[in-house]
């Protein structure tokens, strides 16, 4: 599974679109980028997935540029309730894979007022 | 409401003891997960079944163990050969066995040994 890098903690304030950059150079062709949310002694929770180009849902935004190497994930205008901490995960889909997910520090997103 | 439950929320257990950590979904899903997450760090994978009867080791296993006798259980007992079994455990699980599809997390059980 591809290792990917991402910063350990970032900080904004309410209202502001905050973006969350991962590194993934060693990605497979067969890998798809997932990014999942954690509140405090809570489980992860899912955002969004996304394979090329840019992924939109109600919640955020994926761009994953062509050569496939880093991602961004776009929280607009975050509020004191997205304080968590992000995790980018790079893995193989389809069938006979494990679903083994690596899940590394993650980014510490700290919103404030 | 579908969803995955994880009992009891908080678990205090002396050395020596196993215990074991419950984990239900009512998602009908075949794959179910279980993780461990210490302070500050990211999760780690313990165990993983893709099917009823059947489950694999993932990067941590040593001093753990699992059965899945039906598709909805997936309990894990924490043995007393696991050095530092204080920490955060969660069940996931997920409708097939790809990392590609969305893992659905339990609450978590906290677990404290002493």
């Amino acid at each position: 599974l591809a290792k990917t890098t991402q910063p350990i903690s970032m900080d904004s304030y309410e209202g502001q679109e905050v973006n969350i950059t991962c590194s993934h150079n060693n990605i497979a062709t067969n890998d798809y980028i997932t990014w999942y949310q954690q509140f405090p002694s809570q489980g992860p929770r899912f955002i969004i997935q996304g394979y090329k180009t840019k992924v939109t849902n109600e919640v955020a935004s994926l761009f994953i540029p062509a050569d496939r190497k880093s991602s961004t994930l776009s929280l607009p205008r975050v509020s004191l309730s997205d304080t968590a901490v992000y995790y980018c995960l790079v893995g193989v889909g389809g069938s006979g894979n494990t679903g083994k997910l690596i899940f590394g520090q993650g980014t510490t997103l700290q919103v404030k007022p | 409401d579908g969803g995955i439950t994880q009992s009891p929320k908080y678990l205090f257990r002396k050395e020596g003891q196993n215990v074991t950590l419950s984990c239900e979904q009512n998602l009908n899903h075949d794959a179910m997960y279980w993780y461990r997450q210490d302070p500050g760090q990211g999760l780690r994978l313990i165990y993983y079944s893709q099917i009823v009867n059947d489950f694999q080791k993932g990067d941590i296993a040593e001093g753990y163990s699992v059965s899945r006798e039906k598709k909805e259980s997936f309990p894990l007992t924490v043995t007393s050969a696991q050095k530092n079994p204080t920490a955060f455990y969660l069940c996931a699980s997920s409708i097939g066995g790809g990392s590609f599809y969305e893992q659905y997390f339990g609450p978590g059980t906290r677990l404290t040994v002493t």
